[in-house]
């Protein structure tokens, strides 16, 4: 089965710095794209990130560049998002998903996310 | 970044009513269209994609359809455990993927 569990949710204050994990089991984790998704409260999805199987290509949605980071560990199936210089527009619950898409030639498709996880809260907040 | 309208924005129906949700993209993005059903406090969960190609224990009575910039997404006979926030998403060329606003479907 497989599963994918967040964790490294909570309050932060304006400015600081978060760090997101996500452990995933039931699948061979180092072969597939993984990318974040998030959902301010109320509101609809937004895409994040996400990365190719070995962490080489990443991309990221205009608003994070520069304070977010995506990355992975394949040794213990495990994707990070590494947060710096948060915002309160940044208050959302994170959802990591695995990402069908593939990779050929050097280049990567990402596409669509077949598994997600239950999410983790963040609120930035003084 | 490509933009992604869904309509309507609510849509309120009966069980066994036949529903469509219409989602338009602001560009041709060819099939890169996939669906997701997220109930309140859960996880979205991918019904459809790459248009129509129905994910693996999703049941038949949901469908998708279209290709360049309009998409349906249409259930056949509304059950109890349908209703739900319905959102599309592209997934066309490099990211990000944006999704659409969203299609809350309530019981009328």
């Amino acid at each position: 089965e497989v599963r994918l569990v967040e964790s490294g949710g909570g309050l932060v204050q304006p400015g600081g710095s978060l760090r997101l994990s996500c452990a995933a089991s039931g699948f061979t984790f180092s072969n597939y794209l993984m990318g974040w998704v998030r959902q301010a409260p109320g509101k609809g999805l937004e895409w994040v990130a996400n990365l190719n199987q070995d962490g080489s290509q990443k991309y990221y949605v205009d608003s994070v560049k520069g304070r977010f980071t995506i990355s992975r560990d394949n040794a213990k199936n495990s994707l990070y998002l590494q947060m710096n210089s948060l915002r309160a527009e940044d208050t959302a619950v994170f959802y990591c998903a695995r990402d069908r898409g593939y990779c050929s030639g050097g280049t990567c498709y990402p596409s669509y996310f077949d598994y997600w996880g239950q999410g983790t809260l963040v609120t930035v907040s003084s | 970044d490509i933009q992604m309208t869904q309509s309507p924005s609510s849509l309120s129906a009966s069980v066994g009513d036949r529903v469509t949700i219409t989602c338009r993209a602001s560009q041709s993005i060819s099939n890169y269209l996939n669906w997701y059903q997220q109930k309140p406090g859960k996880a979205p969960k991918l019904l459809i994609y790459a248009a129509s190609s129905l994910q693996s224990g999703v049941p038949s009575r949901f469908s998708g359809s279209g290709s360049g910039t309009d998409f349906t997404l249409t259930i056949s006979s509304l059950q109890p455990e349908d209703f739900a926030t319905y959102y599309c998403q592209q997934s066309y060329s490099a990211p990000p993927h944006t999704f659409g606003q969203g299609t809350k479907l309530e019981i009328k």
